[in-house]
Parts: C-alpha cells; structure tokens; sequence
C-alpha cells in the first residue's frame, strides 16, 4: 500500500528538548511538506523539499530544521528555539512532475510539550 | 500572498440536508482543493479542480475563476460526513498551498 507514513501519533516532550518527527513516504513523489496546524488556524508550511539534498523555508521555519537525504523521508526535528512547539504535524509529498499540484498528506503526529 | 476565507465556520445539519460550504480567495490560483480532516486528525484530499464542477458519489466541487469562489456540495448529509472540510489553494504556477481555517460540519442523526 502506498502511503505517507508519520511516527509517532502522539509525542510529549519537556521543554528545552529537541524532538524529531518522523515522515516517510512510498509513493516515488520528489516533493516533500511540513505543515503546522493550530485550533482556529489553517495549516501553515514550515519546510519544504523539491528534491533531495534541498529544501526551503516555508513561512514559519524559525526554531525548526529538516533534513532531506533520502527521497522517501523527510524528518522535522523541532528545536527548543520555537517558542511555541506544542501542535499538530502534518507531513504531506507530491508527484512534482505530471500532477505538481496533488498533495497527499499523512496521518499527523501531535505533539505537546510542558 | 492568497488570503483564503471560508464560510461558515462551523454548521450543523440534520441528517439528510443539502449542505454547502463556501471558499472565496484573493488572488489567481493554479488549482483550488477541498480537503477532509476527521477528529483524528488525518488529511484526505476530496476534490483539485481549476475550472467547473467535479462530483464524486454526494460530494460536489464548483468553482467560478471569474468570481474567485468556490463551494462543496454534500447531498443526503449522513453522520459520518461530520468532519473539518478545508479549502486550499496553489497560487498561480506555485506548487506551495494556502489553507482556509477550515469550517467544522456536524451532521446530528
């Protein structure tokens, strides 16, 4: 089954600690998204991947980093630079080539952090 | 930057009414998606269109380029559509999205 994959569903954490979350994707897309979701808000992009070995800010990066060595994964760790880390993660990749404007997203993980 | 508003926020429907939920943007788009999330949190795309209608069993998706608005249709409403049902847009030759606040339906048996 192909899929986006994201680990763990639920994540806490004390603050000061860095924490990674983890996305995976089977389905052979080259772009990969991070996305931030808060009550009452739309979903914000945090980074994104067009290929591998790249990636760019999205509109809220700051206190996060990403890493996109392989095309299948795209990890977001969350550093104790952002202010505010408790939320919902969302990861999402598409086929940048015949259908650029397909996303597929994956299952979330939420994280808290006290 | 594309603002995306959708109305209303939040709707309950008795089971078997029509319902519409409205998306209006600001700006040219590529491509204009709704999208369901359910209480667990996951995202399920329903509907990608840039010009016309698609339907899908009792979902229906228009869009109107001109006016810069789009609605979701849901006929026959039934429990399990009770769901956040999100707008996003792909700003003209932009693969990034822009996302409404989502509009929360609850559909009471």
């Amino acid at each position: 089954d192909g899929g986006i994959t994201q680990s763990p569903k639920y994540l806490f954490r004390k603050e000061g600690q860095n924490v990674t979350l983890s996305c995976e994707q089977n389905l052979n897309h080259d772009a990969m998204y991070w996305y931030r979701q808060d009550p009452g808000q739309g979903l914000r992009l945090i980074y994104y991947s067009q290929i591998v070995n790249d990636f760019q800010k999205g509109d809220i990066a700051e206190g996060y980093s990403v890493s996109r060595e392989k095309k299948e994964s795209f990890p977001l760790t969350v550093t104790s630079a952002q202010k505010n880390p408790t939320a919902f993660y969302l990861c999402a990749s598409s086929p940048s080539d015949l259908r650029p404007y397909e996303q597929y997203f994956g299952p979330g993980t939420r994280l808290t952090v006290t | 930057k594309n603002e995306v508003e959708q109305s209303p926020q939040n709707l309950t429907a008795q089971e078997g009414e029509f319902i519409t939920i409205n998306c209006s943007y600001s700006v040219g788009i590529s491509a204009l998606h709704w999208l369901q999330q359910h209480p667990g949190g996951g995202i399920v795309s329903l509907f990608m269109l840039s010009s016309g209608k698609k339907k899908h069993g009792r979902l229906i998706a228009t869009i109107n380029i001109q006016e810069k608005h789009s609605s979701l249709h849901i006929t026959a409403s039934h429990p399990r559509d009770s769901a956040v049902y999100i707008c996003a847009v792909n700003g003209a030759g932009s693969y990034q999205l822009t996302f409404g606040k989502g509009t929360k339906l609850s559909v009471i048996p």
